[in-house]
């Protein structure tokens, strides 16, 4: 059974920093791996799809990477903003419904 | 394209009673639609698999007849939370997968629906 894991569990970074969100799930026949963000009371907002058969997407400061044979993909936020603030949920799924990891709760400091 | 609403968006109930939550794909047409539920602080857990014309597949604990799954339309899956106690407090999240999609599993997510039983 797909297992999703995040680290770190909670980030605060400076405005303007560039940072690294990582995800690692432990099934590699993993058929998409999203990237959402949540904000504080809200519901989810989809950030990237990557599906098994590609290595990466790209949305503006956003770059989401998909290594299936070490079962990790990477959310790269660049030049970070006090807007980014939220908490970002990775989630995997085979033919079956996302799992979802604890999500990264990141807050960025003006 | 593939928007998925909940209604409604915040529900308070007194406990032993039952409520009923919508969720729609306003654009498309879901044979499988999801149901999830997110306590404070954690994250996403499933709950049941929503098939279109057939019985819902529920997630081990969770029991289905305190939340009873309808799917009967291609746009139209709903969730009652039969004798609602003040545990079942949560913020509830359907999700879609495009019927055309195709190959891709993408599913979309609607915006949740709160639950509060006092």
């Amino acid at each position: 059974k797909q297992e999703v894991t995040q680290i770190p569990a909670a980030l605060s970074v400076p405005e303007g920093e560039n940072l690294v969100l990582n995800c690692s799930f432990t099934d590699s026949a993993i058929y998409n791996l999203q990237w959402f963000r949540q904000d504080p009371g809200k519901g989810l907002t989809s950030l990237l799809l990557i599906q098994s058969s590609q290595r990466e997407q790209t949305s503006g400061r956003l770059n989401a990477s998909l290594d299936k044979s070490s079962g990790r993909s990477t959310l790269y936020i660049a030049a970070s903003q006090p807007g980014d603030s939220a908490t970002y949920l990775c989630a995997g799924s085979g033919n079956t419904p996302l799992v979802f990891g604890k999500g990264t709760r990141l807050s960025v400091i003006a | 394209g593939a928007v998925v609403s909940q209604h409604p968006s915040r529900v308070i109930c007194k406990s032993g009673t039952s409520v009923k939550i919508e969720c729609r794909s306003l654009d498309f047409q879901a044979t499988t639609m999801f149901w999830y539920r997110q306590f404070p602080k954690q994250s996403l857990m499933l709950m049941a698999t929503s098939n279109e014309g057939s019985k819902a597949t529920y997630e081990q604990g969770v029991e289905k007849d305190k939340f009873l799954i309808n799917h009967a339309s291609l746009t139209l899956s709903t969730l009652t939370v039969t004798s609602a106690h003040p545990e079942d407090s949560s913020f509830y999240i359907c999700s879609a997968r495009d019927r055309l999609a195709g190959g891709s599993n993408e599913q979309f997510f609607g915006p949740g629906t709160r639950l509060t039983v006092l």
